[in-house]
């Protein structure tokens, strides 16, 4: 089955302890990326890559990091977590021809005491 | 900033009725317009492209107007099943990135 996963799928933690949210995609997908989603906001793209070892920074980079050593795998990293990055996490891919489908993972809902 | 504008709701719609909702776009050089449906708390998930020509499948319509910079989506027969978010994405073809709407919601009631 074609899916994204996510992991964890909901994690409370505390300021300053790192932590960090993996995502794995199985349809071979060259571009990948992080969204948070807040009320009223909507959908922020926080990091994407579009290929191994390429990334790049979205609307809302900071106080985030993530790496792209392999094709399937995007992990987020966060190094010292603070309570305005308490939100609901989505890792996406897709391949790159015009008109891809993105997917979505089930999300990951994080809170920083 | 290039922007996806979206009137945020909610609509508050009764069952078996028809609803539409718009979308406008400030990139006029954009190229991919899609719909996506977000339940509560879920990921979201593609109902439909829309097409220059407009497409149709089963009740619902998507539309897009280039000289308006906007896109439509409507929902006939609507069922409480419907009830969710409408996300619009438009794509930038220079860079490959999705520009999300912040979302319509939508509330189907008997």
């Amino acid at each position: 089955e074609a899916q994204v996963t996510q992991n964890p799928r909901y994690l409370i933690t505390v300021t300053g302890k790192k932590l960090t949210v993996t995502c794995s995609q199985n349809m071979n997908h060259e571009y990948m990326s992080w969204y948070r989603q807040d009320p009223g906001l909507g959908l922020r793209q926080i990091y994407y890559s579009m290929n191994v070892e390429v990334t790049d920074k979205g609307d809302v980079p900071e106080g985030y990091k993530v790496s792209r050593k392999e094709k399937r795998n995007f992990p987020l990293i966060l190094e010292s977590p603070s309570p305005n990055q308490t939100s609901l996490y989505f890792c996406a891919s897709r391949g790159l021809a015009d008109g891809s489908e993105q997917f979505f993972g089930p999300g990951t809902r994080l809170t920083v005491l | 900033r290039k922007e996806v504008e979206q009137d945020p709701g909610p609509f508050n719609v009764p069952e078996g009725a028809t609803v539409a909702f718009n979308c406008t776009y400030s990139n006029s050089a954009s190229q991919s317009f899609f719909w996506y449906r977000q339940d509560c708390r879920k990921e979201p998930k593609l109902l439909m492209s829309v097409y220059s020509s407009g497409n149709e499948d089963g009740r619902f319509t998507a539309q897009l107007n280039r000289a308006s910079q906007y896109i439509s989506l409507l929902i006939r027969d609507s069922k409480l099943s419907d009830s969710a978010t409408y996300l619009c994405v438009v794509k930038e073809d220079s860079n490959y990135q999705l520009i999300w709407g912040a979302g319509t919601k939508l509330i189907i009631k008997p």
